[in-house]
């Protein structure tokens, strides 16, 4: 079993960047799927995007001009940078591992990230 | 609106069988054996309970089940008990709109 912690600011500022960081340990890094995922206050889950073979992406297609995950192997990270957030963007952060790609078989614990003045 | 359609709440009493659906269409649900489902407690992440439309992960209960007819899959989960209490999601690829779906949630209460 992957563990996985979220890590960023929990309050950023409307047109700026959010920027999360998710570390793991117990799996690799280098070829398992890692994914983003976000769910609103009160709402349902929303897939954001993922990364895998050291380096591919895909994303939604509705988040996909604004969106950038990377991974970085020498610290067992991949992050997340969703750019000219609005409060639309205000939700719960969740990084998620996948052994296939088919499933999101491990979570984070989330953080909150808010997007206000 | 959510691209897979999910009833937003059921309730079952103690020992009961319940079913959730969880539709979509050709593009996603009909396409691809790649369905999951997700339990959620308040305030917790999502756990995966089912994969690959009706795989289990170890150490997940085998009165949670999934299946799939169509473009439409289901998860049931016999025996309830206090602790099924949550909310409950369901994913799929959708080849549609190029990506990963999910349902708008049950809310499942175990009178």
């Amino acid at each position: 079993q992957v563990q996985l912690q979220e890590s960023g600011p929990g309050l950023v500022k409307p047109s700026e960047t959010l920027s999360l960081t998710c570390t793991i340990s117990g799996g690799s890094i280098s070829t398992y799927y890692w994914s983003w995922i976000r769910q609103p206050p009160g709402k349902g889950l929303e897939w954001i995007g993922y990364i895998y073979n050291r380096g591919s992406t895909n994303y939604n297609p509705s988040l996909k001009s604004r969106v950038t995950i990377l991974v970085d192997t020498s610290k067992n990270q991949f992050s997340l940078n969703l750019r000219f957030v609005t409060a639309a963007d205000t939700a719960v952060y969740f990084c998620a591992s996948a052994v296939a790609g088919h499933s999101f078989d491990d979570w984070g614990q989330g953080t909150l990230v808010t997007v206000s003045s | 609106q959510s691209a897979l359609t999910q009833p937003a709440s059921l309730s079952g009493s103690p020992g009961q069988s319940i079913t959730i659906s969880c539709t979509g269409t050709s593009s996603d649900i009909g396409d691809y054996n790649y369905v999951s489902w997700y339990q959620q407690h308040p305030g917790k992440a999502p756990k995966l309970m089912i994969y690959g439309v009706s795989r289990r992960p170890s150490g997940i209960s085998n009165r949670f089940s999934g299946s799939k007819s169509g473009n439409t899959a289901s998860l049931t989960i016999s025996g309830l008990q206090a602790e099924d209490e949550a909310d409950y999601y369901c994913n799929s690829y959708s080849s549609g709109s190029l990506r990963w779906v999910f349902g708008g949630g049950t809310r499942l209460t175990v009178l």
